[in-house]
């Protein structure tokens, strides 16, 4: 079984400050992480993914999230927020190996004010 | 090129009504997924595909619900007699192999169905 929480539904940061979108994850395997971006009336993108190599996982648009067993946790940060990562949000769990199916968190709505 | 596309991208049906929705995968992608997005929920996983066949279908939420995929590529999403529960945002994704540990899954912009 897996599940993942995200803790935030909505989370507002002053443009230049840092971002921090937090999720939670249970898993009875080793599990792969990914967060996702979903723009308004675009498609999710990948933002970044872990897959048991390297815990500091560094994406696009200079996001990067760390997992952390001891904390079942994959924060998602960025140090210093644009205009145009205001958007929602996806952090996503898989077991890791095979096809297994995915499970998305609920989302967090990031608003960035100028 | 070209990436995953669907259609419509909006749809308002009548209850009771049925509704197809599809799904154009990427060229040479093997797996194909459907999700649904509902207000403020995450997405819901509804079904799978590798090439033709479905091996997890686990996901649909009634037998109003069905889907298939013809030559490995075009996939149509089947509601029968739609409800007002089934509005919502349909989500289609397709990954070059089923590892979704390893592959990306590239997502449609989605169909937003709603039934009145």
């Amino acid at each position: 079984a897996q599940s993942v929480t995200q803790l935030d539904s909505h989370v507002s940061v002053s443009e230049g400050t840092p971002v921090l979108l937090r999720c939670n994850y249970s898993s009875s395997y080793s599990p792969s992480l990914f967060w996702y971006v979903q723009h308004p009336n675009k498609g999710l993108q990948l933002l970044l993914k872990y897959t048991s190599a390297a815990t500091l996982v560094k994406g696009i648009n200079g996001f990067e999230a760390e997992f952390k067993k001891s904390e079942t946790s994959f924060h998602l940060t960025k140090p210093s927020a644009h205009m145009s990562d205001a958007a929602e949000y996806f952090c996503v769990v898989a077991p890791s190996g095979g096809y297994q199916k995915v499970t998305f968190g609920t989302g967090t709505k990031l608003q960035v004010i100028p | 090129g070209a990436g995953v596309s669907q259609s419509p991208s909006n749809k308002v049906t009548e209850k009771g009504k049925d509704v197809e929705l599809r799904c154009d995968p990427i060229s040479g992608h093997t797996a194909l997924y459907w999700y649904r997005q509902s207000l403020g929920q995450g997405l819901e996983f509804l079904i799978y595909f590798q090439g033709n066949s479905a091996p997890d279908k686990s996901g649909l939420p009634s037998d109003r619900f069905s889907a298939e995929r013809t030559g490995g590529s075009v996939s149509t999403l089947t509601i029968q007699r739609t409800q007002q529960e089934d509005s919502a945002v349909y989500l289609c994704a397709s990954s070059l192999v089923e590892r979704v540990s390893t592959y990306e899954q590239y997502f449609g912009p989605g169909t937003r169905l709603t039934v009145t």
